[in-house]
């Protein structure tokens, strides 16, 4: 069974900082995705970025990368130039490819950007 | 507008009643899932369809069902609900193509 790990359940940062959450996960598998979630106080579920597990280049989208070290089973999120608008719990997910797809979620970081 | 709707937002049960929760999505995904939510906890899978007319039970089956009739509707059943239920439930459905998950907006459903 495969575990994510997310080590720092409250994390702030300034305004227009640059901040990184933390996720480690355990599986033995070797073709899988990774994601982080974004929830914001509306609940809503959104989806952030991706990362598949056989690219070795790190994904990005706009102001959020992430640092994947596939051999130390890794999948960080960073934020640059964070805004008031990304206060947000954030989960990081596995989901093993074949079978049934799932995704399994880390407990969350709640991040919280100050002005 | 393309997404996944859900039904009722909220709802307050008296334990020992049977509920079900709606899920519908217009994206023809073949694939859709039931997660609840606790605090401290994250998402958890209680149920799956990778297609019309097939279930699968996740990590916490007990006390629920589903049934996935056609391909946009995934209902969960609660057949006789204990506080313990008390969460925020959450029904997703995957694209194929791209491997991303879509999610609904939650239940949220108290249980006394």
């Amino acid at each position: 069974a495969q575990t994510v790990t997310q080590s720092q359940p409250e994390m702030s940062v300034q305004e227009a900082e640059t901040v990184t959450l933390s996720c480690t996960y355990d599986t033995s598998e070797n073709n899988y995705y990774l994601f982080w979630y974004k929830q914001p106080p509306s609940r809503q579920m959104i989806l952030v970025i991706r990362q598949e597990a056989y690219k070795q280049q790190n994904a990005t989208e706009n102001r959020f990368s992430v640092n994947f070290q596939k051999a130390a089973k890794s999948f960080s999120l960073k934020i640059s130039d964070s805004q008031l608008g990304d206060t947000a719990m954030y989960f990081c997910a596995f989901m093993k490819l074949g079978s049934n797809y799932k995704l399994t979620f880390g407990k969350g970081t709640l991040l919280t950007v100050n002005p | 507008i393309a997404g996944i709707t859900q039904a009722p937002t909220s709802q307050i049960l008296a334990a020992g009643r049977r509920m079900t929760l709606r899920c519908t999505q217009d994206m023809r995904h073949n694939a859709m899932y039931w997660y609840r939510q606790d605090l401290g906890l994250g998402l958890r899978l209680i149920h799956y369809s990778n297609t019309a007319g097939t279930t699968g039970k996740g990590e916490v089956p007990d006390g629920y069902s589903v049934s996935r009739a056609n391909t946009d509707d995934f209902p969960l059943t609660l057949a006789s609900a204990v506080p313990s239920q008390t969460s925020v439930y959450f029904c997703a459905s995957r694209d194929f193509a791209s491997g991303k998950s879509f999610f609904g907006p939650g239940t949220r459903l108290t249980v006394l």
